[in-house]
């Protein structure tokens, strides 16, 4: 069975400073993995994806992630972060089945 | 292209009595879910359709709940009767159905049972 755990269910971070979001997946073959944010009231936007080829995947509002197979890792990261980046943000794993499995989600702050 | 549009944003209703909710997908996207959102959670799919077929519906609890996507196009998802632990966030997501094709989510509709 597929499965993603987000380690942090909490960050707060600096308008400006660096943000990296952790994000662990078990599947027992090639996974696609997705990043998707999600703001209040609102549903999933997806931030960015990876399916194959380049581990290294951008996303649209200057977010990046890497895939690391050796270590099951998709974490997400943004150099500088803004104060609208503020939401929660959930990784998620999916396979041949077209179904996903995600992660509890990690609720970002920004502080002025 | 429009998005996923989902009825009602919000609903209240006392506990045993009954509810739907209106999903209309991405124009052309084949494939449609169903997921529950409890506060403070991700999503957990509900049932999955490939056009008007029934994919996995193994996580709905059929003795209450019920879907259907009638010409393969808009969904309903009902529930009847309610309980307490039905107050969630439900969402509609649809997809092209194909190997790299991501899924859309609409904004949801937000189920409290008092």
């Amino acid at each position: 069975a597929q499965s993603v755990t987000q380690p942090d269910i909490h960050i707060t971070v600096s308008e400006g400073a660096s943000l990296e979001l952790r994000c662990n997946y078990s599947y027992g073959a090639t996974p696609y993995l997705f990043w998707y944010v999600q703001s209040p009231g609102q549903g999933l936007q997806l931030l960015l994806k990876y399916f194959s080829g380049d581990t290294l995947v951008q996303g649209i509002k200057g977010f990046e992630a890497e895939f690391k197979r050796s270590q099951s890792s998709f974490n997400l990261r943004k150099p500088s972060v803004h104060w609208s980046d503020a939401a929660e943000y959930f990784c998620a794993v999916g396979g041949n089945d077209y179904k996903l499995s995600f992660g509890a989600g990690t609720t970002v702050t920004v502080r002025a | 292209e429009a998005g996923v549009a989902q009825s009602p944003r919000y609903k209240i209703i006392e506990k045993r009595q009954s509810v739907a909710f209106w999903c209309n997908p991405i124009s052309g996207h084949a494939t449609l879910y169903w997921y529950q959102q409890i506060l403070g959670q991700g999503p957990k799919l509900l049932i999955q359709f490939q056009n008007n077929g029934v994919v996995d519906d193994s996580q709905l609890p059929k003795d209450r709940f019920s879907a259907e996507r009638l010409k393969g196009v808009d969904s309903t998802l009902k529930i009847q009767p309610a309980k307490l632990e039905d107050s969630a966030v439900y969402l509609c997501a649809s997809s092209l159905g194909t190997r790299n094709s991501p899924q859309h989510f609409g904004d949801g509709t937000r189920l409290s049972i008092l």
